[in-house]
Parts: structure tokens; sequence; C-alpha cells
């Protein structure tokens, strides 16, 4: 079965870098966008970008520009999401998504998220 | 960017009702939304897709409505394990966006 999974929780002190990884399995990597979207603690959904494991393109979210960094590994089906210069803001369940497409216009693609990967908690503290 | 706000925020209902949420864009989206059930700790899960179509495996309990800027979510009939919090996301255009959520609870 199509199946995300993350990797594990992590501390982080104000000013660093963290990175978490999305493994995918149970379908072709590069035929689907990966999206990434957090959740702060007692808050809604954040969509934060996406990349493409095709050919590693991104788009990011205004919101994160220079901060965040989307890469692949496409002979481990792995996705990662980079958040550099962390703030106790960025406190926050980090959430991979494959993306279906609903529809395309103007070369980009648009869709709904499912599955979701199960989750990372970012923790910001000094 | 197209802000997602949902009405309402949080209500308490027993099992065995009928439970309308709203969703509401602030500039027309077509049909291009779609709703997820969240639970404590775990990750959002797809339950309607282009505002009425249902995702496999969801029960036909759940049904979705609507088109340009405002959409709804009804369960017909809330069984237990629907108490939950539900989000609509908009994927008309980037920035993509979610609704602040809707928190179902028992009365």
């Amino acid at each position: 079965q199509v199946q995300l999974v993350q990797s594990g929780a992590e501390v982080k002190k104000p000013g660093a870098s963290v990175k978490v990884s999305c493994k995918a399995s149970g379908y072709t990597f590069t035929g689907y966008y990966m999206h990434w979207v957090r959740q702060a603690p007692g808050q809604g959904l954040e969509w934060m970008g996406w990349i493409n494991p095709n050919s590693g393109g991104t788009n990011y979210a205004q919101k994160f520009q220079g901060r965040v960094t989307m890469t692949r590994d496409t002979s481990i089906s792995t996705a990662y999401m980079e958040l550099s210069r962390l703030r106790s803001d960025d406190t926050a369940v980090y959430y991979c998504a494959r993306v279906s497409v609903g529809y395309c216009s103007g070369g980009s693609c648009y869709g709904w998220f499912d599955p979701w990967g199960q989750g990372t908690l970012v923790t910001v503290s000094s | 960017a197209i802000r997602m706000t949902q009405s309402p925020s949080s209500f308490s209902a027993s099992t065995g009702d009928r439970v309308t949420i709203t969703c509401r864009a602030s500039q027309g989206i077509s049909s291009y939304l779609a709703w997820y059930q969240q639970k404590p700790g775990k990750a959002p899960k797809l339950l309607i897709y282009a505002a009425s179509t249902l995702q496999s495996g969801v029960p036909s309990r759940f049904s979705g409505s609507g088109s340009g800027t405002d959409f709804t979510l009804t369960i017909s009939c809330l069984q237990s394990e629907d108490f939950a919090t539900y989000y609509c996301q908009q994927y008309y255009s980037y920035p993509l966006g979610f609704g602040q959520g809707t928190k179902l609870e028992i009365k």
C-alpha cells in the first residue's frame, strides 16, 4: 500500500537547522509531487511548499522562502525538508504528503493530499 | 492568497445527529476543495476532494457540496469515531490554504 514514513522527533536550539526525511513506498516515487505541511501545537495546518521528485523542481510558500530547502533522493524514494535559522515559533509537527493532481494550469499543477506521513515533531528550544 | 474560513470553529453534537460544517473561500475556487479529518496525535485523513467526491473507503455518511466560494461538509448520522477536527483545503491556486479547522465534540 502507499505509505510515507517520516524520520523521528527532533529537538533543536534557536538558530540551528533541521532536516526531516520522508520515505515513500508502494508507488512510483517520481510520479507524484511531494508537499510539506506543518502544524504548530494546537493550531491549524500550514502549507510550506512542494518538490517534484522527478525533476527536483521546487515551489516554496513565500513565508518560508530563504529558510526552507526541499530535496529528494530518487535512489531511495525519499524526500527531505530542511528548515534553517530555526525560531521558537517553528516548533510544530511537520508532515509530508503526496499530492493527487486535480488540475493543471499555466505550467503548475494543484491537488489534494493523500496519503500523509505520520508527522515529525520538531521542538525549538534553548 | 485565498483565505479559507470555516464555521463554526467548534461545536458539540450527539451520536446519530446530522451535522454540517461550512467553508467559505475569499474568492471563487470552482470546485477545487478538499476536506480532511484529523484526530489527536494523527495525520489528517482525506475525506472528500473536488468538493463532493468521496475518497475510496470513506463511509457514505460523509458528503460534500458547493462550488465557487461556499462549501459544506455534512455527516448524516454521527458515529463515535467521527468526533475529530475537520479542515477544508483549497487547491485552486498557490499558496495552497486550509481553513482554521472545526472541532466536533461529543455533547
